[in-house]
């Protein structure tokens, strides 16, 4: 089964710092999605991005950016120039073969 | 609007009486699947749904049943309810016969006393 880990339970920032939030995965297999969504105060889960285990490419979506290295087999989430509404939990999860795992997630609270 | 409801949002329940927790989509999703989110564990798996009429188990299906007579609906049952099932629940849908992208539901919030 696959193991996901976020070692950071809490971060607490001021805004406009740049912060990242850790995740490293465990899987023996070599095909695998990984996933970050972000949690808000009002509680749904919003859906932020997917990575396939064959693309190893960076991705940047405005002020949030994803660094995926299979070598350390870490997915993991910056966001540049922090702001008050990215306060949030955030999971990181892996799944493959009709397992998904999830993080414990990270709370990231963004003071003004 | 496309979207994953639930229903209730809010239960608060005694122990050993049934209660069902609907979920719907309307996006013509084929994979749906329950989590229970508990402080310091983050989203754990309940139940997984391929498509109509086939179900598996997640990573913590005891206590819990789930059927998919259709595409849309998958409900959550628990038969006789404990005060370790009080946690907050979601359900998901993703367009494949896989996980690779989920859609959550608003979350159910239930309390078993």
């Amino acid at each position: 089964a696959q193991k996901v880990t976020q070692a950071q339970t809490e971060i607490s920032v001021v805004e406009k710092e740049d912060v990242t939030l850790d995740c490293v995965y465990e899987t023996r297999d070599t095909t695998y999605y990984l996933f970050w969504y972000k949690q808000p105060p009002s509680g749904e889960l919003v859906f932020l991005i997917r990575r396939n285990s064959f693309d190893e490419q960076n991705e940047i979506s405005g002020r949030y950016s994803w660094n995926f290295q299979k070598s350390t087999s870490s997915f993991n989430f910056t966001i540049t120039a922090s702001q008050v509404v990215d306060s949030a939990v955030y999971f990181c999860g892996c799944y493959n073969n009709n397992d998904m795992r999830f993080g414990a997630g990270t709370r990231l609270t963004v003071k003004p | 609007e496309a979207q994953v409801t639930q229903n209730p949002r809010y239960l608060i329940t005694v122990t050993g009486k049934k209660l069902t927790v609907t979920c719907s989509q309307n996006m013509n999703h084929e994979y749906m699947s329950w989590y229970r989110q508990d402080p310091g564990l983050g989203l754990r798996q309940i139940y997984y749904s391929m498509n109509v009429e086939v179900t598996d188990k997640g990573d913590v299906p005891e206590g819990y049943k789930v059927s998919r007579k259709e595409k849309r609906n998958f409900p959550l049952i628990l038969e006789s309810p404990s005060p370790n099932q009080t946690s907050l629940y979601f359900c998901a849908s993703s367009e494949g016969t896989s996980a690779e992208t989920q859609y959550f539901g608003p979350g159910t919030r239930l309390l078993v006393l």
